[in-house]
Parts: C-alpha cells; structure tokens; sequence
C-alpha cells in the first residue's frame, strides 16, 4: 500500500546545530508540504513543492529550507536550531489526479531543541 | 488571503449526543472543505470533505454541511461514540491553490 513516513520519529538536539527531517511517500504525488504543530496555533506551513526542483515558502518559512530532488523525498533541514523550533512537524503529500486537494499526512517528528 | 476560524476550541459530550464543529472563512472564491481527525500521536487524517457545489454530504455517522453565502460549514457526528474522541480540523484551499489553511482545532471529548 501506498503510504507517507517520516523519520526520526523522536529528536532531541542542541541549539545552533544542523537537523534534517527526512519525508518520504509512495503515492508517486506531485505535491508535498512541510507543516508544523504547536500547541494554539493549529497546523502551519512551513514550505511546499509542486514537483521535483519546486520549492516555495509557506508561512513560518524563516529558520527552514527543503530541496526536491526527486517525486517521493520531501526533507526539511533547520539550517541553526533554536529553541523555538521545538515542536512537532507534519509532511503531507497530494496528487494531480482526482482528489487534488486531499492531503495524506506523515506519522509526525517531535523535535526537541535544548 | 484566505482566514479560517473554528468554533469551539473543546468540546465535551456524553455518549450517544451529537456533536458539531463550525467553521467560518473569508475568501468567497473558495471551493473546497475538508475535516480532518487527529487521534494522539498521529498525523491528521481526511474523514470527509465537501466540494462548493452541493449543500450536504453524508457518510454513516459523520456530516458536512455547507453554507456558502454565510462563508461557514459545519462538522456534524451524530450518536458519539468514545473512539470519536479526537482534535477535529477543519481546513480551506489557500489562494485557491493546492494549500490548505487549517482552522485551530477542536478537541473533543467524548464522555462513555
């Protein structure tokens, strides 16, 4: 079956340090996103890609980059982490055809900046 | 751009009662708008949505209800059960684009 992971599932690192959370799906989707997750403020982008070399800033995009250089590999790297980071991520995936819209989401990674 | 606000933040009820979640957007051009259901520790996922030309749309226990001109929807489950238990998320279509924006959830708490 067709599926999105996401790994490390759990992270704990220092501040300052280089961390990349990696996501990979099997749907062969053209569309994928990075989002994070803290507590009162719901869901977030953080980048999105429409395809391989598409990359595009979502809204907390400051402290975060992604590259894609192929359809099923989506990782977001913290180029210096801070504290503020501490949080849990969420990759999501979705497709040209039918059901554009539906996002199929990754287990998700805590992240914990110490 | 698009807002999303979703009402309420929690939400206790007793087995069997229903239970409703609204959301309000503001971008009229918007045409499509899911829920989303996220049990602890994991990812959100699609229980059902509802596309800008129909009203209502059912399955089983869940349904969703639009109201364009209003510019809110609404999440319905009828007969809860502890296993519906969950934070509920609504979303929209950002810019009309393939994003979603995703309203601040719901946590609800079904008491057995």
């Amino acid at each position: 079956d067709a599926e999105i992971t996401q790994s490390p599932r759990h992270k704990i690192t220092e501040t300052g340090r280089q961390v990349t959370l990696a996501c990979h799906q099997t749907w062969n989707h053209n569309n994928m996103f990075w989002y994070r997750q803290d507590l009162g403020h719901g869901l977030r982008l953080i980048h999105y890609s429409y395809g391989v070399q598409d990359t595009n800033k979502g809204e907390v995009s400051d402290g975060y980059s992604v590259s894609r250089s192929n359809t099923e590999d989506l990782p977001l790297t913290l180029e210096s982490a801070a504290s503020s980071q501490t949080s849990v991520y969420f990759c999501a995936s979705s497709g040209y055809r039918d059901r554009t819209y539906e996002q199929y989401f990754g287990p998700g990674t805590r992240l914990t900046v110490t | 751009g698009e807002n999303v606000e979703q009402h309420p933040s929690t939400l206790s009820v007793q087995e069997g009662d229903s239970a409703v979640i609204k959301c309000t957007y503001s971008d009229s051009a918007s045409n499509y708008f899911p829920w989303y259901k996220q049990e602890l520790g994991k990812g959100p996922q699609l229980i059902i949505d509802i596309r800008s030309n129909v009203g209502e749309k059912k399955d089983q226990r869940i349904a969703v209800t639009l109201n364009k001109t209003a510019k809110h929807f609404s999440l319905h489950i009828t007969e809860t059960q502890p296993e519906d238990s969950a934070v509920y998320f609504c979303a929209v279509p950002m810019d009309s684009s393939y994003k979603l924006i995703f309203g601040s959830g719901t946590r609800l708490l079904v008491r057995p």
